[in-house]
């Protein structure tokens, strides 16, 4: 069954704190893709990466980074936590070309911060 | 305005009735577009996709009018499992980065 994994489900933060939210996929798809998720506004995307070491900004990327030093890995940075950024994050990942819709969601990371 | 904009609904509809959502999106240079669903605390899933010529699936019919730049998606004799938040999906540029609509929730009562 395929699979994308978030590595916490809910995180508690303070302002200020440095944040890492990890997603890792076992379809060995090339995109990976970070969205956050928030009432009446839908999901909205943060950062994307085609390949390794590649990434691209999304529509929203102030006050995130990421990495992906692997191709089944795609990591999430808060380099400092603020309060507008207590949302929903869901990582996907797909394989297709641009007229493949599929993308694969992890389960989300729940993010609070204090 | 929004890139993609749909009614957020809800949609109260009792079992077996048949319920339509609509979607328009504002970039005519979009080229594909899909139907997602999001169960309540869930991740979203693709549906299906929406073409040209129409597509059906099942109890689910997805339409695309391109001249008028919306989408819509029929679902015949509703279940109760279909109560779900349906999320419409538009990819505008060449690449895999899909534009997401906030959602139709859509409620099926006994």
């Amino acid at each position: 069954d395929v699979k994308v994994t978030q590595s916490s489900r809910y995180l508690v933060k303070r302002t200020g704190e440095k944040v890492f939210l990890e997603c890792v996929q076992d379809m060995d798809h090339e995109n990976m893709f970070w969205y956050r998720q928030d009432p009446g506004l839908g999901l909205r995307l943060i950062y994307f990466s085609y390949d390794v070491k590649m990434k691209e900004k999304g529509d929203i990327p102030e006050g995130y980074s990421v990495s992906r030093e692997k191709k089944e890995r795609f990591s999430l940075i808060l380099e400092s936590a603020s309060t507008n950024q207590t949302s929903m994050y869901l990582c996907a990942s797909g394989g297709g070309t641009a007229n493949t819709g599929e993308l694969f969601f992890g389960e989300g990371s729940r993010l609070t911060v204090l | 305005r929004k890139e993609v904009e749909q009614d957020p609904g809800p949609f109260n509809v009792p079992e077996g009735a048949t319920v339509a959502f609509n979607c328009t999106y504002s970039n005519s240079a979009s080229q594909s577009f899909f139907w997602y669903r999001q169960d309540c605390r869930k991740e979203p899933k693709l549906l299906m996709s929406v073409y040209s010529s129409g597509n059906e699936d099942g109890r689910f019919t997805a339409q695309l009018n391109r001249a008028s730049q919306y989408i819509s998606l029929l679902i015949r004799d509703s279940k109760l499992s279909d109560s779900a938040t349906y999320l419409c999906v538009v990819n505008k540029e060449g690449f895999q980065k899909l534009v997401f609509g906030t959602g139709t929730r859509l409620l099926v009562s006994p």
